[in-house]
């Protein structure tokens, strides 16, 4: 069973657009959120995160939305920029437990 | 910062060989895991370890064994290599803090198996 799901798969965007990431849980356990960004050869580096007390968080450009009645999460790239083309991974977690991560959107921000 | 190496970064080895995939991290973490990334599927986790000489299976186990004699060094093994093991496959490091939930990844292993 998919603990969380993510769509779209892949996302294409004029640059100065918003990307917008959707992601699904199934646990109402999960109290941690996190997405992850991945350019190709490289490890997922921690893009921002949100813990289930709060509804929205933003850190530049980027903003996670979070619904935890819907049990569903999302992420906003504001002003997109062709620098954001990356493969983007959203998770769900529980302290000291395993992480579970999507299924990834691979984004490209057209110039 | 928090590093996390691999020792390789690309490896191509031929069904039936046993492969070692080494990971070594610098920030004194109890928690390391591996993962292996396929296209659609995201990440899966096969072995993580809490604890020196500690192991936990993860969701997709089979046919890979783990090793962590040091707690800066978390090894995955696979016993017998075969094309389906064809893959990309990443360690992560964590605090065991309660307070501590990120996780650090490494570059990450292509993994090719004729």
């Amino acid at each position: 069973q998919q603990q969380v799901k993510q769509s779209p798969q892949s996302l294409i965007v004029q640059k100065g657009g918003i990307s917008i990431i959707n992601c699904a849980y199934e646990n109402t356990a999960f109290d941690y959120f996190p997405w992850y960004q991945q350019f190709p050869g490289k490890g997922p580096a921690l893009l921002i995160a949100i813990r289930p007390d709060v509804s929205e968080k933003k850190e530049g450009r980027f903003t996670i939305s979070f619904n935890k009645s819907a049990k569903q999460f999302s992420l906003h790239i504001m002003d997109s920029q062709p620098g954001d083309s990356a493969t983007y991974f959203c998770a769900a977690s529980s302290i000291f437990n395993k992480f579970y991560f999507g299924s990834g959107t691979k984004l490209n921000v057209k110039p | 910062d928090v590093k996390v190496t691999q020792s390789s970064r690309y490896l191509v080895k031929r069904t039936g060989e046993k492969v070692f995939l080494e990971c070594v991290q610098d920030m004194d973490h109890e928690n390391m895991f591996w993962y292996r990334q396929d296209p659609g599927l995201g990440l899966r986790l096969i072995y993580f370890s809490y604890d020196v000489k500690m192991k936990e299976k993860g969701d997709i186990p089979e046919g890979y064994s783990v090793s962590r004699e040091k707690k800066e060094r978390f090894s995955l093994i696979l016993e017998s290599a075969s094309t389906n093991q064809t893959s990309m496959y990443l360690c992560a490091s964590k605090a065991g803090t309660a307070s501590s939930y990120e996780q650090y990844f490494g570059p990450g292993t292509r993994l090719t198996v004729t």
